[in-house]
């Protein structure tokens, strides 16, 4: 029982370079999120997938790319890395559409360093 | 979101029931509320929904206001396994609206 896997765990990177996070899920589950989480602070919603096929902004995207790539992947892409993304990613998953009425299920996160 | 607030942290004694209030006085009709908890180097974890009526499942229950100004999560019997942080968060659709966070401390 996998549930939502992201990889990698632990990632440092320089400022400028790009890199990929991985998020897959096996409940097949319709929509997925990525959000990030700061030093001591709450989620924030950086891109949404509602259905296979389609994306949308949440309260941060700036600086990040998204791709659906299939029901159960949703991978997140920072083109030019910069020392404000240092965070903590999580992808999450729903088996609804929108996440107003079913839990979410998270993965364990992606801990990101830009220097 | 500042207005979704509960407070920044309580504590309980262990097997004492604990109350977690929240306060998300700008709820709309459409917004379910929601709990998760997080603990330390680890992602959220679902503990219960709600919309108007209370909601009881295995880990907790869920008591909203009749005017859906606030709610309160309920662990009827706190375990050391408790101690996270609680997050409180109004959702509308894919509208996210996150509480900051209460830090509950069980106290053995």
């Amino acid at each position: 029982n996998a549930g939502v896997t992201q990889t990698p765990k632990f990632q440092v990177l320089k400022t400028g370079q790009s890199m990929t996070l991985q998020c897959a899920q096996d409940m097949n589950h319709n929509s997925m999120y990525w959000y990030r989480q700061d030093p001591g602070m709450g989620l924030r919603l950086i891109y949404y997938s509602a259905s296979e096929g389609t994306t949308d902004k949440g309260e941060v995207p700036n600086g990040y790319n998204v791709s659906r790539l299939n029901k159960r992947e949703f991978s997140l892409r920072l083109e030019s890395a910069a020392p404000s993304q240092t965070s903590v990613y999580f992808c999450a998953s729903s088996e609804a559409t929108t996440a107003s009425n079913q839990p979410q299920h998270f993965g364990d996160g992606t801990r990101l360093s830009i220097l | 979101d500042a207005k979704t607030t509960q407070p920044n942290s309580m504590e309980s004694n262990e097997e004492e029931p604990v109350h977690l209030p929240c306060n998300h006085s700008t709820i709309s009709g459409t917004d379910y509320i929601h709990w998760y908890r997080q603990l330390p180097s680890q992602g959220p974890e679902y503990v219960i929904h709600g919309l108007t009526s209370n909601v009881n499942n295995r880990m907790a229950s869920l008591a909203i206001a009749e005017d859906r100004k606030s709610s309160t999560l309920i662990l009827h019997r706190a375990t050391l396994r408790d101690a996270a942080v609680y997050y409180c968060i109004r959702i509308r659709g894919n509208q996210f609206y996150f509480g900051t966070g209460t830090s509950l401390t069980v106290i053995p």
